[in-house]
């Protein structure tokens, strides 16, 4: 029983860039999971899936953020115009659902902005 | 913006001894999850406890949730060295906008000195 991946598991970039990471949920999940974590802090959700359809986002994903989950089973997340503030762990997470609330989350992707 | 603050916020016990933390969360809420997070790794979901419940163990853990007070605590009885890690607790809403998303704390970091 394979968890959730993430790719890359580290990225540096130069401000301004463009960066996307792609998350591969546990095969059985329909609930997929984006949330962002810096230094100190818990996790802050960005965003949700129910299979391929985004039902909920974050007032923390600003409009150079955005997120797809094509035919409902990997999802990608795409920061344009990074900024320094963006430097953070991005972690997906997924969930049975039909009642199973427990998330699964993957390793993350550590984002260095310079 | 996150929804539980737990406490302490650091927490140094020796091998064998027990550790408790505790959260406290706003708004009413469907379950509580706790999670535990190794240095610059994604979060293991621990124990889930319903709204409905009072009390819930899980082996070495136990996990008790007072609505009234809007409070959860975590009990690690017979810490090992290998418990070393961040807590946190997390919230779920259950119901209308943000219904699937969980809420977190800023995290418990425990240490276990052998």
């Amino acid at each position: 029983d394979t968890g959730v991946s993430q790719d890359p598991r580290h990225k540096i970039t130069k401000r301004g860039q463009n960066v996307t990471f792609r998350c591969d949920p546990i095969s059985e999940h329909n609930r997929l999971y984006w949330y962002r974590q810096t230094l100190g802090q818990g996790p802050e959700f960005l965003t949700y899936f129910q299979n391929e359809a985004q039902l909920e986002k974050s007032r923390l994903l600003s409009d150079r953020f955005s997120a797809e989950r094509p035919k409902g089973s990997f999802s990608t997340l795409e920061i344009q115009r990074t900024e320094q503030g963006d430097s953070a762990m991005y972690l997906c997470a997924s969930s049975l659902g039909q009642g199973k609330n427990e998330q699964y989350f993957g390793p993350g992707t550590r984002l260095t902005v310079t | 913006s996150q929804q539980g603050e737990e406490d302490p916020q650091a927490l140094s016990i020796q091998e064998g001894e027990n550790a408790t933390m505790n959260c406290s969360y706003k708004t009413s809420i469907n379950n509580l999850q706790w999670y535990r997070q190794n240095s610059g790794r994604g979060l293991v979901h621990l124990i889930l406890i319903r709204s409905n419940e009072r009390e819930k163990h899980s082996g070495r853990l136990r996990v008790t949730l007072d609505t009234s007070k809007k409070s959860s605590s975590l009990l690690i009885t017979a810490s090992r060295a290998a418990d070393t890690a961040s807590y946190f607790c997390a919230t779920h809403s259950g119901s209308g906008a943000g219904s699937y998303q969980l809420t977190f704390g800023k995290g418990t970091k425990l240490s276990v000195i052998p």
